[in-house]
Order: C-alpha cells, then structure tokens, then sequence
C-alpha cells in the first residue's frame, strides 16, 4: 500500500459527459501527480500541483482541468469525454521530507462507451 | 521522449539474479537515475535511484558506470513477483519534485 489513494476504482460512462476522478496524497506530501495509461500511448504525465498551486503541465488536453485543494487532495475533470480517453488515470504524489520519490495510486479505469 | 533505451524483453529464472540494463547516453551533470516497476496494471512502484554512486536497498542494487551514459539494474534473488515492467527514468531532483517521463520499458518475465 503506497498510501496514495484514489476514487473511484472504475468509472464507466458515455461519450459527452464528464467525469471527476479524485486523489488524496501521502500524509504531508504537497505534490501531486496525475498520470494517463492508455494502451497505444503508454504512461504519460499530465499534470503536477504542489501545495495548491499548478506546478509543470504534460500532455493534458484543453478538455482536462485539475486542481489541488487545501487539504492537498487533489481532482482530475475529464470533460466532453471521447472514446479515446479510455484509460488507467494514475495519481502520484511526493513530499519533500522523504525526498522526490513518487508514490502511486491504484488508479481509475475509465471507460467511455 | 525519454531519454532511455532499454531493452523491450528479458527473461529470468526464479532464483537468478535479474540484470536489467539502461543507456541514457545524454544524461546531464545534475539529472539522477531512477528505476520504477509496474506490475501488471497496478501503479507504477519506486526502486531505487542514484546519481554516480552505487545504491543498494531492499528491493535492489543499482550499478552506474563510471562516465554515467548507463546503468543496471539488479534484482538479486528474482522471483515471481518480480514480472513487471520496468522504466528506467533520468531526472533531476528538486524539492517540489519533476514529473516522471516513462518510456517503454523493459518487460521482465520471472519463470519457475
């Protein structure tokens, strides 16, 4: 158990739609992760936030917002949902204290039917 | 892009040490090695990490060359377990933290 957790494990909806996915890190890590898997595109970094604030962008649609809160869980908004976004949504999370080394979540398949 | 090659696939016997090799022929002064794993579609696992030296944890030992254009990985006492693919990673380390670039890594196949 890395202590990242995620919700919900799995997600199925339709095209169109949005989705949130959520993240609560390791206790005390300010930086949070998300990653995507899909099967032809690998494992590929979206987005970073560490203590609330957007701190480095990947490959994240225009159709994809996050955000980190206070409490330093964080949300993934997947909007206008394709079926190409059928993926394994990962999110991983470091602290400075324990060094960069990052923690992932079980992850959130989404499937878009 | 990453900025690793490794190998697509590699076989071991359960028992065998497992050497997983990396070449990152560009990497910079300040940029570290990491090794993570994924077993099956499970969440990607941190291994190990180094920067010239080599490391050593419970998990693994890592030997880098001497001019730091490669790296390998070894898994000491393989077993079943161990099936997952591996990224070899290169980044540098900061506070706040550097997303993680995987490329295609390396599958690994432990068999009895």
């Amino acid at each position: 158990d890395s202590g990242v957790t995620q919700t919900p494990k799995h997600l199925i909806t339709a095209t169109g739609q949005r989705v949130t996915l959520r993240c609560s890190p390791r206790s005390g890590d300010l930086s949070v992760y998300w990653y995507q898997q899909s099967l032809d595109q690998g494992l590929q970094f979206l987005i970073q936030y560490y203590n609330g604030e957007e701190r480095a962008k990947g490959n994240i649609l225009e159709r994809f917002s996050a955000q980190q809160f206070p409490d330093l869980h964080s949300e993934l908004n997947l909007s206008s949902l394709e079926l190409g976004d059928s993926a394994l949504y990962f999110c991983a999370s470091s602290g400075a204290l324990r060094g960069d080394e990052q923690f992932f979540g079980p992850g959130t398949r989404l499937t878009v039917l | 892009d990453a900025k690793t090659t490794q190998p697509p696939s590699m076989d071991c016997a359960e028992g065998r040490a497992a050497n997983l090799p990396c070449n990152h022929s560009t990497i910079s002064g300040n940029e570290y090695v990491y090794w993570y794993r994924q077993i099956h579609s499970q969440g990607p696992q941190y291994i190990i990490h180094g920067l010239k030296n080599n490391e050593t944890n419970e998990m693994a030992s890592l030997i880098i060359t001497e001019d730091r254009k490669s790296s390998t990985l070894i898994l000491p006492h393989a077993t079943l377990r161990d099936t997952a693919v591996y990224y070899c990673i290169v980044r540098p380390r900061n506070q706040a933290g550097t997303a993680l670039i995987f490329g295609k890594g390396t599958t690994l196949s432990v068999s009895s």
